[in-house]
């Protein structure tokens, strides 16, 4: 069975950072690329970048180009987000999405990230 | 970048018919999937490449894509369907290839 478990949300001060991790099981992960996705409370989905099985491949969107860092751990199954410079727009749910070709099959359950002073 | 955009709202009666429109660009050219997002709960594929299903989703759950309108149909509904729904593309053209629309809630009467 395919499981996706994010971790490491919370509450942080505007500025500051964060880094979230993706933990996969069920599939061999090396061999997917994947995606991080966001929510704001309230709003719709929000794509946030992209990479590669490989790591060769990575795409960020306007909103946080510059400010975030996507990476993989394929021997550790992990996927991870850094977040740097956070904002209160930033606040949401953030979840992991394998990537199966243009659309996300599976998705975790979320880590909610909330930017407040 | 490539822009998305969808009612805000669908309502329908059970056991009739429900269609929720995806609009943009020449979107007949991208292939467009759907996925269902129920409060507190992780959101769900329900139909992919345009008019594929994943196992296990009901074949009441139908999409179709032409022109610049991609439709998900939700066929007979019931109360569970009361729920977000979301299109999404792939546009291959761009630095930001994952897309999504704006989301439509579905309240069955």
């Amino acid at each position: 069975e395919v499981q996706l478990v994010e971790s490491g949300g919370g509450l942080v001060q505007p500025g500051g950072s964060l880094r979230l991790s993706c933990a996969a099981s069920g599939f061999t992960f090396s061999s997917y690329s994947m995606n991080w996705v966001r929510q704001a409370p309230g709003k719709g989905l929000e794509w946030v970048s992209y990479i590669s099985s490989s790591s060769s491949t990575i795409y960020y969107a306007d909103s946080v180009k510059g400010r975030f860092t996507i990476s993989r751990d394929n021997a550790k199954n992990s996927l991870y987000l850094q977040m740097n410079s956070l904002r209160a727009e930033d606040t949401a749910v953030y979840y992991c999405a394998r990537e199966e070709g243009g659309y996300a099959g599976y998705w975790g359950q979320g880590t909610l990230v909330t930017v407040s002073s | 970048s490539y822009v998305l955009t969808q009612p805000p709202s669908v309502s329908v009666a059970p056991g009739q018919t429900a269609r929720i429109t995806c609009g943009g660009n020449n979107i007949g050219s991208k292939s467009v999937h759907w996925y269902q997002q129920k409060p507190g709960q992780a959101p769900v594929l329900v139909v992919y490449d345009d008019s594929d299903r994943p196992s296990g989703i009901p074949e009441r759950f139908s999409g179709s894509n032409s022109g610049n309108t991609a439709t998900l149909t939700i066929s007979r509904v019931e109360a569970g369907d009361e729920a977000d729904y979301y299109c999404q593309v792939w546009d291959s053209s761009s630095d930001h290839p994952r897309v999504f629309g704006t989301g439509t809630k579905v309240t069955v009467l």
